[in-house]
């Protein structure tokens, strides 16, 4: 399977713990994003990296979000400190070029108690 | 203003149903755009890209209207199985992230 791929597909924690979540875009595509996506809404943009690069983050992403991207391929995103409010699906996706096609991994759910 | 909004709906349509969705952009230099389509907790997948001439994809058409800055799908003969959200994706000219996402239509395809 060449898609992008992303684990895990689900996560329960407990508010103030710290959760990593991967993602492993396809082979060739140098440019990763991450969005967050809650119920009734498009999918809100996070970060991107180009290679290994981070080019962009949203003011979504508070002090305790952070992402790598340490050899440009796959990527983590981790949140510290949990919060209710983070519960949301995390959608990792990547392309080729800037402004092509962006293929959607699968989304890891987080559900924070 | 939302750089680009779309209808949620949702809209309930019976089988066999030509059903048309709009979603319009801020940005007048806006120059790509795209339908990506989301079932239920699945990830969103692309539909079909829009083109400046208008685009169509067996029962999907796409089209672009510039002057009134909205791009538009319409769906002929609707099935059960197109039953899902439409987001449209609208690509900023400037900046270094570009993909703006709208927040979707509902589409429900009913026996």
């Amino acid at each position: 399977d060449t898609g992008v791929s992303q684990n895990p597909r689900h996560k329960i924690t407990k508010r103030g713990q710290n959760v990593t979540f991967r993602c492993d875009p396809i082979s060739e595509h140098n440019r990763l994003y991450w969005y967050r996506q809650t119920l009734g809404q498009g999918p809100e943009f996070l970060t991107y990296f180009q290679n290994e690069a981070q080019l962009e983050k949203s003011r979504l992403l508070s002090d305790r979000f952070s992402a790598e991207r340490p050899k440009g391929s796959f990527s983590t995103l981790e949140i510290q400190r949990t919060e209710q409010g983070d519960s949301a699906m995390y959608l990792c996706a990547s392309s080729k070029g800037l402004a092509e096609t962006q293929y959607f991994g699968p989304g890891t759910r987080l559900l924070v108690l | 203003r939302k750089e680009v909004e779309q209808d949620p709906g949702p809209f309930n349509v019976p089988e066999g149903a030509t059903v048309a969705f709009n979603c319009t952009y801020s940005n007048s230099a806006s120059q790509s755009f795209f339908w990506y389509r989301q079932d239920c907790r699945k990830e969103p997948k692309l539909l079909m890209s829009v083109y400046s001439s208008g685009n169509e994809d067996g029962r999907f058409t796409a089209q672009l209207n510039r002057a009134s800055q909205y791009i538009s799908l319409l769906i002929r003969d609707s099935k059960l199985s197109d039953s899902a959200t439409y987001l449209c994706v609208v690509i900023r000219p400037s900046g270094t992230y570009k993909y703006i996402f709208g927040t979707g239509t509902r589409l429900k395809v009913l026996a």
